[in-house]
């Protein structure tokens, strides 16, 4: 079965660095997305891309956050200058335009900010 | 703003019960809602997807049932065994089929051997 895959499994990183989060979403999917977990807490939507661009990003998701679909097969999430309140696991997901296919999340990346 | 609410926070069973996980929702214009498992510390693995059309989904032991006018959604887990021991997620799309999932916070099952 395709998977969404996310690189790296988990990143430490020291506060004010800049961090890029890989995913490499299922092939024939058209709808990208970015979530985070707080540890204890609900899965937050960060952002959504189609077609290139950003369809829609949450309030969280400020100047700091971008994304990017540099080579038609990768998607990533680059954070300028980490926080410590960044640390969180981060998910990729993936979707196909028919509307009988749900979302496929990939198994995250671990940001510890130090 | 769409609130997914998900009671209780934890669930401990034994072995070979019929278990039902609740789900709630504040407002009843969804598109679709889905199911998920959370291993501890890992991914989100999707369990079942149901249209706003739909009353319910049905997955082996697993089955979902969505009544939108009410703003609830049950996961029905029958022959509970060990292995189904994890965090149940349910998330619902409300702007679009493909927009952004608002999601719950999830019921951590035990099944007790």
């Amino acid at each position: 079965e395709p998977e969404v895959t996310q690189t790296p499994s988990h990143q430490v990183t020291q506060m004010g660095q800049e961090v890029i989060l890989r995913c490499v979403p299922i092939s024939n999917h058209l709808y990208f997305y970015w979530y985070r977990q707080i540890l204890g807490q609900k899965v937050e939507f960060l952002v959504s891309f189609y077609n290139n661009e950003i369809s829609e990003k949450s309030e969280i998701f400020d100047d700091q956050f971008s994304v990017e679909r540099p080579d038609g097969s990768n998607f990533t999430l680059k954070i300028r200058s980490t926080k410590l309140e960044d640390s969180a696991m981060y998910f990729c997901a993936s979707k196909r335009a028919d509307l009988n296919y749900g979302y496929t999340f990939g198994s995250g990346t671990r940001l510890t900010v130090v | 703003k769409q609130e997914v609410t998900q009671i209780p926070a934890a669930l401990s069973v034994p072995e070979g019960e019929n278990l039902v996980l609740n789900c709630s929702f504040t407002d009843s214009a969804i598109y679709n809602l889905q199911w998920f498992r959370q291993d501890p510390g890992k991914g989100l693995t999707s369990l079942l997807l149901i249209q706003s059309s739909q009353r319910e989904q049905t997955s082996g032991r697993l089955n979902a049932s969505l009544d939108k006018s009410s703003g609830r959604s049950t996961l029905y887990i029958a022959a509970s065994q060990p292995g189904d021991s994890a965090t149940y997620l349910c998330a619902v799309a409300s702007t679009g089929a493909n927009s952004k999932l608002t999601f719950g916070k999830g019921i951590t099952l035990s099944v007790r051997p």
